[in-house]
């Protein structure tokens, strides 16, 4: 069975600093794709960035980066230099081609940036 | 502009009464999807559709309904057997690979 797992429920980062939000994934399937959303308190989704099962570099987006560790079945959200508008909830979620296209989501991590 | 578009985006519901949520996108996508999310919670798929009048259900489809008659529209209905129906409902579509595109949601309250 496809699962995400977020084992951080909450994280504090300061103001211009870095932050990883961690995410693991299972899945028997070779072919997937992992996603990071974010989720401000006004409820929309927001895509942030992709990593392909096949892609052989770790995929960047401005200050968002993955650390895709293949073996380790980890997909984890780097953020660069934490800005206060970055406060928000961050899913992981993966797609697998095989399963409808359907995105199955971790539980979450609420990102607070301080000042 | 293209886009998902979901109504009502805040709706309160009696207990015993269905309540319809509409989505609809121009975004030419095949597939098109209903998320549910509890407060603090990740999301839980409802229903999904592939291609038109065609649809399977997710991993809590009990008291949801879908249908799926036009490219464009994927309406939720939230029947008065779903006991616990207070949520944000999420609709999204997407094409084959790559990421799937959300609407605003749908908060639903029951009174």
């Amino acid at each position: 069975a496809q699962k995400i797992t977020q084992t951080q429920p909450g994280m504090f980062v300061q103001e211009k600093e870095a932050v990883t939000l961690d995410c693991t994934y299972d899945t028997s399937d070779q072919s997937y794709g992992l996603f990071w959303y974010k989720q401000p308190s006004s409820g929309e989704m927001i895509f942030l960035i992709y990593q392909g099962s096949y892609d052989q570099q770790n995929a960047t987006e401005g200050r968002y980066s993955l650390n895709f560790q293949k073996a380790r079945k980890s997909a984890n959200l780097v953020i660069s230099a934490s800005q206060l508008g970055d406060s928000a909830m961050y899913f992981c979620a993966m797609r697998v081609r095989n399963q409808g296209g359907k995105l199955i989501f971790g539980q979450g991590t609420e990102l607070s940036v301080k000042p | 502009d293209g886009g998902i578009t979901q109504s009502p985006k805040y709706l309160f519901r009696k207990e015993g009464q269905n309540v319809t949520l509409s989505c609809e996108q121009n975004l030419n996508h095949d597939a098109m999807y209903w998320y549910r999310q509890d407060p603090g919670q990740g999301l839980r798929l409802i229903y999904y559709s592939q291609i038109v009048n065609d649809f399977q259900k997710g991993d809590i489809a009990e008291g949801y309904s879908v249908s799926r008659e036009k490219k464009e529209s994927f309406p939720l209905t939230v029947t008065s057997a779903q006991k616990n129906p207070t949520a944000f409902y999420l609709c999204a579509s997407g094409p084959r690979a790559g990421e799937l595109f959300f609407g605003e949601g749908s908060r639903l309250t029951v009174l």
